[in-house]
């Protein structure tokens, strides 16, 4: 079993519309999770982070973390073209980052 | 942009050849992580070097090595390379370790050097 779990997709949504991706984990040790979105030809560049359980929101995205099933969540309300991307979880680790193998996500315009 | 440079972009070579990836991190972080992105494992995480000492270990192949310089720029180094290493191979770095579970410690990655083995 992989330490973080993610369904690869792809996922195709029209604009406007909201995005549920998630992740599952398998080690609860570690208290922080991470979305990280990844651009086509570019590097991973961090969405947000969560602390433990709980909710954290920023602008249009929603980061939730249910640790009492394992399962991270994050949310993107009114979707748009330039959300195309791949978004990848993660979790801490000591002295690196565990990552899920990351959601394509292709927002229609 | 990260601030954190990775050269060169793209690279093909040949089996068996050695390549170097370079990375400067961003200025003031003292951690370089390497990782891998291939298709069918996603992102893996290689090495990571603290302030020019080695301070972990991922599933990185004996073929394959590291080092972190007194400018804090790192270099990876694979040899003997098959056609199973072409991969994307990220660059991140931070401010610290990370070396406890209760830390959080934000890697800042680097555009990434496309390698192609033929």
């Amino acid at each position: 079993q992989k330490e973080v779990e993610q369904d690869p997709g792809p996922l195709s949504v029209p604009e406007g519309a909201i995005v549920s991706l998630n992740c599952t984990y398998s080690n609860s040790a570690f208290q922080y999770f991470m979305w990280y979105r990844q651009y086509s030809r570019k590097g991973p560049e961090l969405l947000m982070y969560t602390y433990s359980s709980g909710n954290k929101e920023d602008g249009r995205f929603t980061a939730q973390v249910d640790k009492s099933s394992k399962y991270i969540s994050l949310f993107i309300r009114d979707s748009q073209p330039s959300d195309s991307a791949t978004y990848l979880c993660a979790r801490t680790s000591p002295n690196k980052l565990i990552f899920g193998t990351g959601t394509l996500l292709a927002v229609q315009p | 942009d990260s601030g954190v440079t990775q050269t060169p972009k793209h690279l093909i070579t040949a089996t068996g050849q050695r390549v170097t990836l370079r990375c400067s991190p961003r200025s003031g972080d003292l951690s370089v992580y390497w990782y891998q992105q291939s298709l069918d494992q996603g992102l893996q995480f290689l090495i990571q070097y603290y302030n020019g000492e080695e301070r972990a270990k991922g599933n990185i192949l004996e073929r394959f090595s590291a080092q972190q310089f007194p400018d804090l720029h790192s270099e990876l180094n694979l040899s003997s390379l098959e056609l199973g290493d072409s991969a994307l191979y990220f660059c991140a770095s931070s401010v610290d370790s990370g070396g406890t579970p209760s830390s959080y410690n934000e890697q800042f990655f680097g555009p990434g050097t496309r390698l192609t083995v033929l």
